[in-house]
Order: C-alpha cells, then sequence, then structure tokens
C-alpha cells in the first residue's frame, strides 16, 4: 500500500473552512484515497472516499489532482466537535479482504 | 448503512486473567474481520487478520498464542488475550467490509486496562 504524508497537527477556529493535504507519491492506478476520522476512544468512521478530481457529501469534500500524488480533504465551517484525528489512506478499492494500514494522522484542534 | 458492534467497551482486570472481545457485524455478513491495536496518542496498527472458518493471520510480531481469535460464523469474530499483562493494555479495534470495494467500518474499540 503506497505510503502516505500528513501535517502532525492543525488548529482551527470554528467556522472557519479547514484544508488538510495529504502526500501519497507512490499511489498506483488501482488504488483510491479514503479519509476517516478519529474522536478520542472511538474506532474510526468513514469520512470520504475517491479516485480523482473532486467528490463531494454531506461532511466533507475531497479534491484529487490529475497526478493523483496528493488530496485534500476540506471541511466547511468546522466546529468544536470536529476536534479529531484525521486519516488519510490508500488502497486498491479497498475490497472487503484488504486490511488498512494507518499512517500517523492529523490532529485538528478546533478552538472558538 | 454497515455496524460493526464491539464488545465490551471496558475492560479492568487483573494481571494473569484471559480477556475476551467480541466483534459483531450486526447487518451483514463479513467473511474477513481486521484487529487492530491503538496505544495512547499513536496511530492504530494492524494485529491479524479474521477469516470466517479457517485460521487467522497474524502480523509480524503479535504472538498468535497470545491474542487467540476465533470467526466461527459470519458475523461475530472473537479475540482473547490470554494471560494478559499490563503491557497488553491498549484500545482495541475491530473493523469489516459489507462488500467489497466498499469502505470498512470500524466498531468503537475496546479499552483494556491491565492492572
Amino acid at each position: 500500500l503506497a505510503k502516505t504524508t500528513q501535517p502532525i497537527s492543525m488548529d482551527s477556529y470554528e467556522g472557519q473552512e479547514v484544508n488538510i493535504t495529504c502526500s501519497h507519491n507512490n499511489i498506483a492506478t488501482n488504488d483510491y484515497i479514503t479519509w476517516y476520522q478519529q474522536f478520542p476512544s472511538q474506532g474510526p468512521r468513514f469520512i470520504i472516499q475517491g479516485y480523482k478530481t473532486k467528490v463531494t457529501n454531506e461532511v466533507a469534500s475531497l479534491f484529487i489532482p490529475a497526478d493523483r500524488k496528493s488530496s485534500t480533504l476540506s471541511l466547511p465551517r468546522v466546529s468544536l466537535s470536529d476536534t479529531a484525528v484525521y486519516y488519510c489512506l490508500v488502497g486498491d478499492a479497498y475490497s472487503g479482504n484488504t486490511p488498512l494500514v494507518f499512517g500517523k494522522g492529523t490532529r485538528l484542534s478546533v478552538i472558538a | 448503512g454497515a455496524v460493526v458492534s464491539q464488545h465490551p467497551s471496558w475492560v479492568i482486570c487483573k494481571s494473569g486473567t484471559s480477556v475476551k472481545i467480541e466483534c459483531r457485524s450486526l447487518d451483514f455478513q463479513a467473511t474477513t474481520m481486521f484487529w487492530y491495536r491503538q496505544f495512547p496518542k499513536q496511530s492504530l496498527m494492524l494485529m491479524a487478520t479474521s477469516n470466517e472458518g479457517s485460521k487467522a493471520t497474524y502480523e509480524q510480531g503479535v504472538e498468535k498464542d497470545k491474542f487467540l481469535i476465533n470467526h466461527a460464523s459470519l458475523t461475530l469474530s472473537t479475540l482473547t488475550v490470554t494471560s494478559a499483562h499490563p503491557e497488553d493494555s491498549s484500545f482495541y479495534i475491530c473493523s469489516a467490509a459489507d462488500r467489497d470495494n466498499q469502505p470498512q467500518h470500524f466498531g468503537d474499540g475496546t479499552r483494556l486496562s491491565i492492572l
């Protein structure tokens, strides 16, 4: 699985848009990009997944440039409850038989 | 959506005790489930792949006789930490996917504290 690199931590004020960028220079043709969110003492929760260009759902947007060597998770108007660790993962379409390899993640702190 | 449930949420026990953690897929069948361990302020580390009806596959450095995995049905995998010691204290999390090409869903984890 391709290795990912993310900032260790980020701070943001409530109401701001937060963009977390992940580098994955060795991404393979069949790899998808998936982001998970983890609160303290809880399991990771799926946020969004994409292959190229832009994906948007009710929670976030995922921007993937043409070379796919990086991706950006965008959280609109964050609130205190968005304080969590965000993991970027890259892998082969995440079949049910493929374990996930987690990097260190980005610890987002939202400040009032 | 797909739901994965873990039980118990918290376990506190004495050193030398064996502890069983259950992972259930509530609304789907999972031939494969995964077990992860997470120490404070660290990321999730894959421990083993649990395969329904066959032996689990363990990651390097994970003792199979220490961490017994049983996946006897399509909706239940169990992890038993045998003769637990304080260094086994950690957050144990399981995951499963309800079908191919779908993101995996995680349980809410089990906090294990060995005194």
